[in-house]
């Protein structure tokens, strides 16, 4: 079955204070690994693909890489509007009719205080 | 930005009713999904649809469930017969394809759906 798995459940920064979030997976036939952030009461917005291992994707104070095993989100000087749960989500083969499924985390609590 | 869109925003139903709830895909994706997420839980995946036919479905679709796409913009999921456990946030979500470069999902805001 497959299984995704983010660490920490919930993190405390301060401003400026880097740190990185965990999502740990075990599938079969990885066809993408997602980030996404989600506010409180609101869908899950998309930030990032990642499709092989070694690929790292970027967006401002935000960067995603890929192993074999495991992704990370890697916060840089994070800001009080960064506060936000983050979600990973795997999408692989199900059954042997090409299909895909996709299966998220529990996700992470960031919180930034000023 | 083309958004995926869902009415109403909150639906408050007795149990036994059935209910609709409404979606609009971005328009040029091919793939239609839902999901719920019950309060303090993680997003499940509830359903696949492509080409006027559900494509997949987790366990927790069942006879209750059904998804429809009846014009050439919107998407349903109509629950026939609402139980307390379904009380959650249903998101729709859209994406072009299934494959590299044109499998990310795009959700909307969601349905918080209470049942009563």
């Amino acid at each position: 079955e497959d299984q995704v798995t983010q660490s920490p459940e919930a993190l405390r920064l301060q401003e400026g204070e880097s740190s990185s979030l965990n999502c740990s997976y075990t599938v079969s036939g990885l066809r993408g690994l997602f980030w996404y952030r989600q506010d409180p009461g609101k869908g899950p917005e998309f930030l990032f693909t990642l499709y092989s291992a070694g690929e790292e994707k970027e967006k401002e104070r935000l960067k995603a890489t890929l192993t074999k095993k495991e992704s990370f989100l890697h916060i840089t000087a994070p800001k009080p509007e960064d506060s936000a749960t983050y979600l990973c989500a795997v999408q692989a083969l199900f059954g042997s009719g090409g299909y895909q499924k996709v299966t998220f985390g529990t996700g992470t609590k960031l919180q930034v205080i000023p | 930005e083309p958004e995926v869109t869902q009415t109403p925003s909150h639906q408050v139903t007795q149990m036994g009713q059935e209910v609709i709830l409404r979606c609009v895909p971005i328009s040029n994706h091919l793939y239609f999904y839902w999901y719920r997420q019950i309060l303090g839980q993680k997003v499940e995946f509830l359903v696949s649809f492509y080409n006027n036919e559900i494509s997949e479905k987790s366990e927790i679709f069942d006879d209750q469930f059904s998804v429809e796409r009846p014009d050439g913009s919107n998407f349903t999921l109509k629950i026939r017969s609402t139980k307390l456990e379904d009380s959650a946030m249903y998101f729709c979500a859209s994406s072009v394809g299934l494959y590299r470069g044109s499998n990310e999902q795009f959700f909307g805001p969601g349905t918080r759906l209470t049942v009563l």
